[in-house]
């Protein structure tokens, strides 16, 4: 079974510009998580998809980044226009939905780096 | 303000030698305590986790350590080896938060053959 991928690994861009970041889940998985680590910080929760729909999110930063998930499926993270501070690891995580400890599985991340 | 704090921040242990690393948590509301190992290029991963009604869990060589009343848990690698170095990360989680996990800094710890 496939894990939770991400796209790009790597991503270098000019402060302004638009950066768009695509997760896919594990086939079935209703939850999907994005979270974000800055400079060797810690791992910060951005929001929340149960199927389509955003459950969650307070952690976003501002109204410059946009997430959105598609039919419930892949899920993608836009920073428009980026800033500097916007450097960090993006990680998105899934798992199964309903009650219970369910774990979350994490992508490799997205390394982003605004200059 | 950050909820949960990690320390210590890297960690150098040899091989056949006990890792420690400790975390302490504000929230007295968190219901989930696990802890995610991330190796490089790859996401974390998660190693082991326990509820606060107990105060220990072991799963081979790495056992959580849970104080309620101090609100800390620490994690406990016996035996450490050189496979072992990665970097990890405590967490805890609310289960009203929609299951959100709230992150420790992370410590790099690298075992010496």
């Amino acid at each position: 079974e496939a894990g939770v991928t991400q796209f790009p690994s790597h991503s270098v861009i000019e402060k302004g510009q638009t950066v768009t970041l695509r997760c896919d889940p594990i086939s079935g998985h209703d939850n999907l998580y994005w979270y974000r680590r800055v400079m060797g910080k810690e791992i910060k929760f951005l929001l929340h998809f149960v199927k389509e729909s955003k459950q969650d999110e307070s952690g976003m930063p501002n109204n410059r980044f946009l997430a959105e998930r598609t039919g419930g499926t892949y899920s993608t993270l836009k920073v428009q226009p980026a800033e500097l501070e916007d450097s960090g690891v993006y990680f998105c995580a899934s798992s199964v939905g309903g009650q219970g400890d369910h774990e979350q599985y994490f992508g490799p991340g997205t390394r982003l780096t605004v200059t | 303000q950050q909820q949960v704090k990690q320390s210590p921040q890297s960690l150098i242990v040899q091989k056949g030698g006990i890792s420690i690393i400790n975390c302490a948590y504000e929230n007295t509301a968190f219901d989930y305590f696990p802890w995610y190992q991330q190796f490089p290029g790859k996401g974390p991963a998660l190693l082991i986790a326990i509820r606060p009604d107990v105060s220990e869990k072991k799963e081979g060589r790495f056992t959580i350590s849970f104080n309620k009343s101090a609100k800390q848990f620490s994690l406990h690698i016996m035996d450490s080896q050189p496979g072992d170095s990665a970097t990890y990360f405590c967490a805890a989680r609310l289960e009203t938060s929609g299951s959100r996990l709230t992150f420790g800094e992370g410590t790099q710890l690298t075992v010496n053959p």
